[in-house]
């Protein structure tokens, strides 16, 4: 089965870039799609975009400004960056896989990591 | 961008209650909607997709329906471990999640 474990910073300053890391065990990162999805604490879920293991990436209009994606296939790793970060970014963080890169069931998930964008 | 309006953002229910929630979204998105179930402090947790197929080791409990902007999560039998919040999420498009609705022990 596969699990996902997210990783990075959980405090990121104002105007700075945010950066996580997702790494995949239990499976291929050759096997799936990869995205991230956001939840803002007491608020509903974001999904922010995915990454495939060549490198292909889809981003939501809405971040595609300030994301990006990247993959790497030999430490089963795949990380994002958002950048200009302000309050409003504030969530956990969650990576999740899926097996189609039209249709998004996201059937795996990480634990998710809190990250606070403060000074 | 497609919109998602659940219903009702919240409700009360005991355990062995019949619980419908319904999502409705601003253009037709054929059965491209799937459900989740998420937990305080967990991550969501897959239901339903293409509108009305049971993920895998899922209760036989939950099911879904609906086509078109018209959905429906039915749990037939309300159990102690369902009180969660249910997210609907479309993925015609750029896919999007209901606002959620919490199901609360009443």
């Amino acid at each position: 089965q596969v699990q996902l474990q997210e990783s990075g910073p959980g405090l990121v300053k104002p105007s700075e870039t945010l950066s996580l890391t997702c790494t995949v065990s239990g499976g291929s990162i050759r096997s799936y799609y990869w995205s991230w999805i956001r939840q803002p604490p007491g608020k509903g879920l974001e999904w922010i975009g995915y990454i495939f293991y060549s490198g292909s990436t889809n981003y939501n209009p809405s971040l595609k400004s300030r994301v990006t994606m990247s993959v790497d296939t030999s430490k089963n790793q795949f990380s994002l960056k958002l950048s200009s970060v302000t309050a409003a970014d504030t969530a956990v963080y969650y990576c999740a896989s899926h097996r189609d890169g039209y249709i998004y069931q996201f059937d795996y998930w990480g634990q998710g990591i809190l990250v606070t964008v403060s000074s | 961008d497609i919109q998602m309006t659940q219903s009702p953002s919240s409700l009360s229910a005991s355990v062995g209650d019949r619980v419908t929630i319904t999502c409705r979204t601003s253009q037709s998105i054929s059965t491209y909607l799937n459900w989740y179930q998420q937990k305080p402090g967990k991550a969501p947790n897959l239901l339903i997709y293409g509108a009305s197929n049971l993920q895998g080791g899922v209760p036989s409990r939950f099911s879904g329906s609906g086509s078109g902007t018209d959905f429906t999560l039915t749990i037939s039998s309300l159990q102690p471990e369902d009180f969660a919040t249910y997210y609907c999420q479309e993925t015609y498009g750029s896919p999007s999640f209901g606002g959620g609705t919490k199901v609360e022990i009443k």
